[in-house]
């Protein structure tokens, strides 16, 4: 399974854009990215999925370099609703094989 | 998105008891099943595949015995912490997959999680 490395922790501000980039060197051409957000004493919330190149939706857009070694999640204007740990998951389509979290981000918005 | 329930949200129990957690998928059939567990301030880790009818795949150094896990149908998946220990005392998180047709992705969705408490 592809690990992944992404940043302990990261702080914004209110409005800013956030974009919180992650590594995962030895992915495999079966697997697909995809970024889960989760509050504490939750369970993680779906975000974005991607496989190459740019994915948008309404809430964030992943950005995917054509060596598919990292990957990119921007976060457009955060509010301070969007603090959360940040989970970036490799894994491939089928879905037989659970999807390994690595240590994940902490987000802290300030007013 | 798909959504999986979890039941019960929060559990208190006395060491040496057993503790069921069900996990649900309210719209759609999930196949697979895993659970994971989640200590404070770390990520999730996995515990276990179960996948529908057949018995669940237990992750290095996860007791089988005291975890157990049935996948009896396509929407419900249950955890039972038998002989429940203060240290096991954590969050319990459980997740589907479903498998869309004609679609070559899947979508991996999780529960709200469960908080065991072992006294």
């Amino acid at each position: 399974l592809a690990k992944t490395t992404q940043p302990i922790s990261m702080d914004s501000y209110e409005g800013q854009e956030v974009n919180i980039t992650c590594s995962h060197n030895n992915i495999a051409t079966n697997d697909y990215i995809t970024w889960y957000q989760q509050f504490p004493s939750q369970g993680p919330r779906f975000i974005i999925q991607g496989y190459k190149t740019k994915v948008t939706n309404e809430v964030a857009s992943l950005f995917i370099p054509a060596d598919r070694k990292s990957s990119t999640l921007s976060l457009p204007r955060v509010s301070l609703s969007d603090t959360a740990v940040y989970y970036c998951l490799v894994g491939d389509y089928t879905g037989r094989r659970a999807l390994t979290f690595g240590s994940g981000t902490r987000l802290q918005v300030q007013p | 998105g798909a959504v999986v329930s979890q039941h019960p949200s929060w559990v208190i129990c006395k060491s040496g008891t057993s503790v069921k957690i069900e996990c649900r998928s309210l719209d759609f059939q999930a196949t697979t099943m895993f659970w994971y567990r989640q200590f404070p301030k770390q990520s999730l880790m996995l515990m276990a595949t179960s996948n529908e009818g057949s018995k669940a795949t237990y992750e290095q150094g996860v007791e089988k015995d005291k975890f157990l896990i049935n996948h009896a149908s396509l929407t419900l998946s249950t955890l039972t912490v038998t002989s429940a220990h203060p240290e096991d005392s954590s969050f319990y998180i459980c997740s589907g997959t479903q498998y869309i047709a004609g679609k070559v992705i899947y979508e991996q969705y999780f529960g709200p999680g469960t908080r065991l408490t072992v006294t």
